[in-house]
């Protein structure tokens, strides 16, 4: 069955103080790994796509990598502005005509300053 | 910043009632989908929809009904609604070929 864990549910960082969210992901294989922001109330905004394995984006403070069973999502001096639930989510080659995406249950992050 | 619209953001509504979920974008995608997300759990997919007169069940059963008559537009209807459908539903749209899935800002509902 295709799944999607986060890793940890929430993180607590000092403003400046730099850390890694984890997701693992088992799928049927990976068309593609996606990372939302989530504010509260909000719809989720897009951040990255990841399409194979060795492969890296950033995006100001925040750079994610894939390998064959995770992805990182690397926050590099983070601020308060940053504080936010980020959501993994992944699309099976199978799921291909529908776009499905199956969603991790997201890490909450508070930056405090 | 992404433009797909829903309303109402709140609502809160009795038992037994009509209601219908807003959703409109004006980017011209083609996908559009209906997902509902509980405080701190994922996202699950209840519908979506590759065009016009296309309409299709998610992963999550869902009592709710979906149309797409137009293309910027995707409402989703609760002929009748119960306590058990409280929750925050979130309508997102993506181009053909393109996975990179933009979101509204979501309707959170309360089913008194």
């Amino acid at each position: 069955e295709d799944q999607v864990t986060q890793s940890p549910e929430a993180l607590r960082l000092q403003e400046g103080e730099s850390s890694s969210l984890n997701c693992s992901y088992t799928v049927s294989g990976l068309r593609g790994l996606f990372w939302y922001r989530q504010d509260p109330g909000k719809g989720p905004e897009f951040l990255f796509t990841l399409y194979s394995a060795g492969e890296e984006k950033e995006k100001e403070r925040l750079k994610a990598t894939l390998t064959k069973k995770e992805s990182f999502l690397h926050i590099t001096a983070p601020k308060p502005e940053d504080s936010a639930t980020y959501l993994c989510a992944v699309q099976a080659l199978v799921q291909f005509n529908t776009d499905k995406l199956i969603f991790g249950t997201g890490t909450r992050l508070q930056v405090f300053p | 910043e992404a433009d797909i619209y829903q309303t109402p953001r709140y609502l809160v509504i009795g038992t037994g009632k009509k209601i219908t979920l807003e959703c409109s974008q004006t980017m011209g995608h083609d996908k559009m989908y209906w997902y509902q997300q509980d405080p701190g759990m994922e996202l699950h997919l209840i519908h979506y929809s590759y065009g016009v007169n296309s309409t299709e069940k998610g992963d999550l059963s869902s009592e709710s009904t979906v149309s797409r008559i137009r293309t910027e537009h995707f409402p989703l209807t609760l002929e009748s609604a119960r306590p058990s459908h409280t929750s925050q539903y979130l309508c997102a749209s993506s181009l053909q070929g393109n996975t990179e899935a933009f979101f509204g800002q979501g309707t959170r509902l309360t089913v008194v």
